[in-house]
Order: structure tokens, then sequence, then C-alpha cells
């Protein structure tokens, strides 16, 4: 099974700040990489497909790089609904997995 | 527009089965593999199971192999999950997703439906 480490696992920000979440497989999943933002109570919503590309509706501040085993997710200038949870999610190969979660908190 | 609604969730003691169901609409369900994604209460997303368009083919996580039963019934838009020999562990938000693109991203989540295992 591939393995997705995601980090940190939390962190504090003011609004306005750029954010960067890490993710990296155990295994070249090449840009088979997928990253959610869950709000409490809520389904994921799917921000990044692909590594890189922005789904539908989802604002230019979320940007999405990496391929091979490191990836990042980053906001460029925070939010106040960006206060969440987010998750990367390998779809290269069964049984597909996700990353553990990071909890962007208000500093 | 696309609208995945589970039900059949619910408190049920160890042991014991339940199924979940899943009606699909405002796309061609037929043409799409469907998922099954659970989230236990406060932890992070676990992938449980999938089948094909068809019915013809399924995969599930290893921890549910041999207990659960992924099905679909095309002619209903139906997905379903038979969850036999419950474990308290089993407890979760189940999801059903649909996926999407080039990547096979989970493009369409359920409101989830909430499997209590519970003596």
């Amino acid at each position: 099974d591939i393995q997705m480490t995601q980090s940190p696992s939390s962190l504090s920000a003011s609004v306005g700040d750029r954010v960067t979440i890490t993710c990296r497989a155990s295994q070249n999943i090449t840009t088979y990489l997928n990253w959610y933002q869950q709000k409490p109570g809520t389904a994921p919503d799917l921000l990044i497909s692909a590594a890189s590309s922005l789904h539908s509706g989802v604002p230019s501040r979320f940007g999405g790089s990496g391929s091979g085993t490191d990836f990042t997710l980053t906001i460029s200038s925070l939010q106040p609904e960006d206060f969440t949870t987010y998750y990367c999610q390998q779809s290269y190969s069964l049984p597909l997995t996700f990353g553990g979660g990071t909890k962007v908190e208000i500093k | 527009q696309v609208q995945l609604v589970e039900s059949g969730g619910g408190v049920v003691q160890p042991g014991r089965s339940l199924r979940l169901s899943c009606a699909a609409s405002g796309f061609t369900f037929s043409t799409y593999a469907m998922h099954w994604v659970r989230q236990a209460p406060g932890k992070g997303l676990d992938w449980v199971a999938v089948m094909s368009y068809d019915g013809s083919k399924k995969w599930y996580a290893e921890s549910v192999k041999g207990r659960f039963t992924i099905s679909r019934d095309n002619s209903k838009n139906t997905l379903y999950v038979q969850m036999n020999s419950l474990r308290v562990e089993d407890t979760a938000v189940y999801y059903c997703v649909r996926p999407g693109g080039v990547a096979q991203s989970f493009h369409y989540w359920g409101q989830g439906t909430l499997v209590t295992v519970s003596s």
C-alpha cells in the first residue's frame, strides 16, 4: 500500500498569510495526487486534482504542485473561511489512501 | 446537478449487520465507478471499497475484506454496501463518492450516514 505522509498535522496562521502544506508518498505516484478541504460536520470538497489542476469553482488563492513523491498545497492569502482541515489523497493505485490531515487554525 | 444521498446508518451491536444505500441522480450512474469512504469520529478519511461502472469488478480495503460487500443496481441508480460482522472500529460516517477527471479524484460526495457499532 502507498503511505501518504502529510505535514504539518496542524498550523496556526493569520488572515492574509501564505500557507504551505506538504504531502509525501511512500512511492512514485507521478501526479495522481488530490487535495481536499473539509469543514466540520460536512463532506470533503475537492480543491486540486492531478497535483496542480484547480477544481471548478475553487478560488485561485489555492494552488498545488509536485510530482513523483513530494507535493505541496499552497494558500496564497488565507481567508477566514480557509481555517479548516485539508487532506491529500493518492489515486495512483488501490487501495486509495489519504494523508492524515492538516488542521489550519487561527493564530 | 449531481446528488448522492446515503441512507441506512444507525446504531448496531458488534457482530451484527447493516446495509447502506446511496441514491444517485444528476448524472449517468451506469457509466461511473463508485466508491465508499468512511471517517471515524474525529479521525481522518479512510477508503473502503470501489465498484466498477458495470458491477463486474470490486476492490476492498484490507480492513473490511470478507466482511463488507459493495454492489450496485444501475436500473435504480443506487450503490450499496452490505456490512457484516460489524466491529466497534467500523463506527464512522460513511460517504458515497463519485470520481471524475483524469486522476479519478473524488469529485462528488454524499452528505454521509453515521454508523455506530456499540453494545
